[in-house]
């Protein structure tokens, strides 16, 4: 079964809006990540935080993790059109480095202008 | 740099037929792995491989075979397709990571129809 469920599975909002993501996990993890596909494309890679780490930002997003609740959050700020798309989190499910990853079901985000 | 090629990018196929969707990479990552995509169930793992020949498989393995002659190339096999087997396949890579961290760098995908 997969590691990853997310929440909502689909988020619209208006152009300036602030769009938070929801993502838990059911074993020990090493690291969390995000990614992100627009329609059609192969995924790519946002933001990584490791189990030892409670938040990180880049940019206009901001990632928290809380390993007690087995969750993750992605806030996306003042969000923009170019911003619509899937948004996935993955985990390594401890397998350590194997470079396999195990992901959600994913957050389709609609940003309206 | 092409990142992480994948053909075909469109295939449709009969049930029973065999096919190969091939994948390279020029980034001389070791690790590869192969996912299905379908409607509400994310990515699921098919199978992996931390180095030329050695693989593993995924959550989802039946009816794919692959092999990991080269570190470039990481082919994935239906052996008889079913209807089943229809999806969005995408190939991804990752450097070994010293703390152990692999981001993954995905190809376009492969959409398959299995009729």
């Amino acid at each position: 079964s997969q590691q990853g469920e997310e929440d909502p599975q689909a988020l619209s909002i208006q152009e300036g809006e602030n769009a938070t993501m929801n993502c838990s996990y059911k074993t020990s993890i090493n690291n969390l990540q995000w990614y992100r596909q627009n329609s059609g494309r192969g995924l790519v890679h946002l933001i990584l935080i490791r189990s030892n780490e409670r938040e990180k930002h880049s940019g206009r997003l901001r990632v928290t993790l809380d390993t007690s609740k087995k969750s993750s959050s992605l806030l996306i700020t003042a969000s923009r059109a170019a911003d619509t798309a899937s948004y996935f989190c993955a985990t390594d499910a401890g397998s350590g480095n194997t470079g396999k990853l195990i992901f959600g079901q994913g957050t389709t985000l609609q940003v309206k202008p | 740099n092409a990142g992480v090629t994948q053909t075909p990018k469109f295939q449709v196929l009969k049930t029973g037929q065999s096919m190969t969707l091939q994948c390279a990479q020029d980034m001389n990552h070791e690790y590869m792995s192969w996912y299905r995509q379908d409607p509400g169930m994310g990515l699921r793992l098919i199978h992996y491989s931390v180095g030329a020949g050695i693989t593993d498989q995924g959550e989802v393995p039946n009816g794919y075979n692959v092999s990991r002659s080269t570190t470039e190339d990481f082919p994935l096999r239906l052996l008889s397709a079913a209807p089943s087997q229809t999806s969005v396949y995408f190939c991804a890579s990752s450097p070994r990571s010293a703390s152990g961290a692999n981001v993954l760098t995905f190809g376009a995908g492969s959409r398959l129809t299995v009729l």
